[in-house]
């Protein structure tokens, strides 16, 4: 059974730019986490969805950043315009059943983001 | 104020030591959930372990045990005889039944084997 795929495993972009992180979590989890990675503030909940609803966003830095789940097997992550201080490894996972934040994830792979 | 403090930023043992990870959490919440992950060099998380808090059992899966004390929230992490492979950093995480919608990592404990 494949895990939780995301794409691209790695994005330079510039300054200014559109980046879309894509994942897709493992088929039946009912939950999708989005989570960024950094050295100075470590593993941060960005936003988490619910059945393809966003149930709380309020981890997601600022109105540049937003994400959609359109589908049950698919979940974008959109930073526009991307700023340096972006640069980080976002991972998305994913998790079964009803009781969401206190069932065990499984974790993507990551992106690494670089801005330039 | 930080929920989930592992107070070891980095730690080194020497192969086949034992060595023990610490976890330091905050609730108020009477139902919340303990992890631990793995996150190798390769950068992916890997779920180790869950527990309830109405769970307080240690736990031994090979050369992995968990000690879950609520008297003073801890649930600390111990590798017996460690490995090369063990290298990692390990992240201690909590979630919150009723008071949150969060779930909190700690800052994680780099943990390097030298052979």
């Amino acid at each position: 059974d494949a895990g939780v795929i995301q794409s691209p495993r790695h994005e330079v972009t510039e300054m200014g730019q559109e980046v879309t992180l894509r994942c897709k979590p493992i088929s039946g989890h009912d939950y999708l986490f989005w989570y960024r990675q950094t050295m100075m503030r470590g593993l941060e909940l960005l936003i988490y969805f619910n059945n393809n609803v966003p149930i709380d966003d309020s981890g997601m830095p600022e109105d540049r950043f937003s994400a959609k789940m359109p589908n049950a097997s698919f979940s974008t992550l959109k930073i526009q315009p991307s700023e340096p201080r972006d640069s980080a490894v976002y991972f998305c996972a994913s998790s079964p059943g009803v009781a969401g934040l206190l069932n065990e994830q499984f974790f993507g792979p990551g992106t690494r983001l670089t801005v330039l | 104020a930080q929920k989930v403090t592992q107070a070891q930023t980095e730690i080194s043992v020497v192969e086949k030591e034992d060595v023990t990870l610490d976890c330091v959490y905050e609730t108020r919440d009477t139902t919340y959930y303990l992890f631990w992950y793995k996150q190798p060099p390769s950068g992916e998380l890997v779920f180790l372990i869950r527990r309830n808090s109405f769970d307080e059992q240690n736990e031994i899966s090979g050369r992995y045990s968990w000690n879950f004390q609520k008297s003073t929230s801890s649930f600390n992490f111990t590798i017996t005889a460690s490995q090369v492979v063990d290298s990692a950093v390990y992240f201690c995480a909590l979630s919150e039944k009723f008071t949150g919608n969060q779930f909190y990592f700690g800052t994680g404990t780099s943990l390097t084997v030298i052979p």
